[in-house]
């Protein structure tokens, strides 16, 4: 139980393009997502956490207006990098909550981007 | 900032040998989790241990945790290539997941 997917996988753009990653839990319903960011070699740092049907909180530096988050449903939140620029490129990891689970987060398998 | 900082940063050992990797961090916690990192991939989550616990068991793993010293420990037992990957550990200083804290990661190389 408790598996969170992330679609694509991966993914290559051009810079100025926009790209949106999917984050679902599978079986269980996210109370709360959090979306981090991970560059090569170096640890995950929180980008957002998104609770379902509000706003997403963003952590200080991060630029909301450039990373959208939604969170419309229980098993579903999007991250959306828009204008993307080679500096975004990345790897980036949602994670979930249930209403069960509060103290454990459950990874997605994380979504490769690479801004061309 | 960063709250839990892993060290040592990189480790190398063989094949059935023990592996200790230790996590420190700055401030007062409800638990702390480690997790474990395959090159590429999502994280799994290894290992919770809440702040009045003091010592956690899980297959090969074994967890420590001293609040006085802020520090806390992942030992795995008997290595197999198979445990190459990165560990880290991350804080959790509230019910709600507002304060999920990584630190840098030790990435560990089992030899056969």
């Amino acid at each position: 139980g408790a598996v969170v997917s992330q679609h694509p996988s991966r993914v290559i753009c051009k810079s100025g393009t926009s790209v949106k990653i999917e984050c679902r839990s599978l079986d269980f319903q996210a109370t709360t997502m959090f979306w981090y960011r991970q560059f090569p070699k170096q640890s995950l740092m929180l980008m957002a956490t998104s609770n379902e049907g509000s706003k997403a909180t963003y952590e200080q530096g991060v630029e909301k207006d450039k990373f959208l988050i939604n969170h419309a449903s229980l098993t579903l939140s999007t991250l959306t990098v828009t204008s993307a620029h080679p500096e975004d490129s990345s790897f980036y990891i949602c994670s979930a909550t249930g209403t069960g689970t509060v103290l454990t987060q459950y990874f997605g398998p994380g979504t490769r981007l690479l801004v061309l | 900032s960063q709250q839990g900082e892993e060290d040592p940063q990189a480790l190398s050992i063989q094949e059935g040998e023990n592996a200790t990797m230790n996590c420190s961090y700055k401030t007062s916690i409800n638990n702390l989790q480690w997790y474990r990192q395959n090159s590429g991939r999502g994280l799994v989550h290894l290992i919770l241990i809440r702040s009045n616990e003091r010592e956690k068991h899980s297959g090969r793993l074994r967890v420590t945790l001293d609040t006085s010293k802020k520090s806390s420990s992942l030992l795995i037992t008997a290595s197999r290539a198979a445990d190459t990957a990165s560990y880290f550990c991350a804080t959790y200083r509230d019910n709600y997941g507002q304060n999920f804290v990584f630190g840098p990661g030790t990435r560990l190389s089992v030899l056969p």
